[in-house]
């Protein structure tokens, strides 16, 4: 089946800096990546979707500035989180369509932990 | 625009019972909706799906769901729990007026007792 990684699987960092994260699709072409946070103890919230060669379009309430996202080829998209202070500390998970399996298919990454101190 | 309710914030059941998770939705259009389960500081795994053909579908671990569209509901369902079915499960719709962007509901955590 189709898999998607997403490294580092977990990162540390300290506040100010900024860390990106990578989401690649192993063995098919997205070309549309999704963007979700997760809070402990809660629901994805969708953050953005990248579409190969384009701009992302991000969800209201989602800083651009703060969140980069970058989807540079058809297998691999990155979020940099700029700047990074302890309120962004989060799991960041991707998900990658593949149009083979229709519209609606995603299939998600095992999602990346970020502690900002 | 498309959203999903998950009716039970949690839901506990004694092993051997059966499960009942509970998940309406909203969709302008006809709707693509899938079960997923987390296990904790894990990652998301798909259940099952519905997509427009038989409306009661089958995933794995004996999970099944059936989309009522007169109810507007996706309900998860197992005849017998087992430990290991213990974890978050989130019902998701998706549809073509949403950009086929994929919205989650709340999740409901399953506890499961022996």
């Amino acid at each position: 089946g189709a898999v998607v990684s997403q490294h580092p699987s977990w990162v540390i960092c300290k506040s100010g800096t900024s860390v990106k994260i990578e989401c690649r699709s192993l063995d098919f072409q997205a070309t549309t990546m999704f963007w979700y946070r997760q809070f402990p103890k809660q629901s994805l919230m969708l953050m953005a979707t990248s579409n190969e060669g384009s701009k992302a379009t991000y969800e209201q309430g989602v800083e651009k500035d703060k969140f980069l996202i970058n989807h540079a080829s058809l297998t691999l998209s990155t979020l940099t989180v700029t700047s990074a202070h302890p309120e962004d500390s989060s799991f960041y998970i991707c998900s990658a369509r593949d149009y083979v399996g229709g519209p609606y298919e995603q299939y998600f990454g095992p999602g990346t932990r970020l502690t900002v101190t | 625009a498309q959203s999903v309710t998950q009716l039970d914030s949690h839901v506990s059941v004694s092993e051997g019972t059966p499960v009942l998770l509970r998940c309406n939705y909203s969709s302008s259009y006809s709707p693509s909706l899938f079960w997923y389960v987390q296990h904790p500081n894990k990652g998301l795994q798909l259940l099952l799906k519905y997509t427009s053909a038989a409306t009661l579908v089958k995933g794995i671990n004996g999970f099944e769901a059936e989309f009522k569209k007169s109810e507007t509901s996706f309900h998860l369902t197992k005849p017998s729990a087992h430990m290991s079915d213990a974890a978050e499960y989130f019902c998701v719709v998706s549809d073509f007026a949403g950009g086929f962007k994929t919205i989650f509901g709340a999740g409901t955590r399953l506890f499961v007792k022996a």
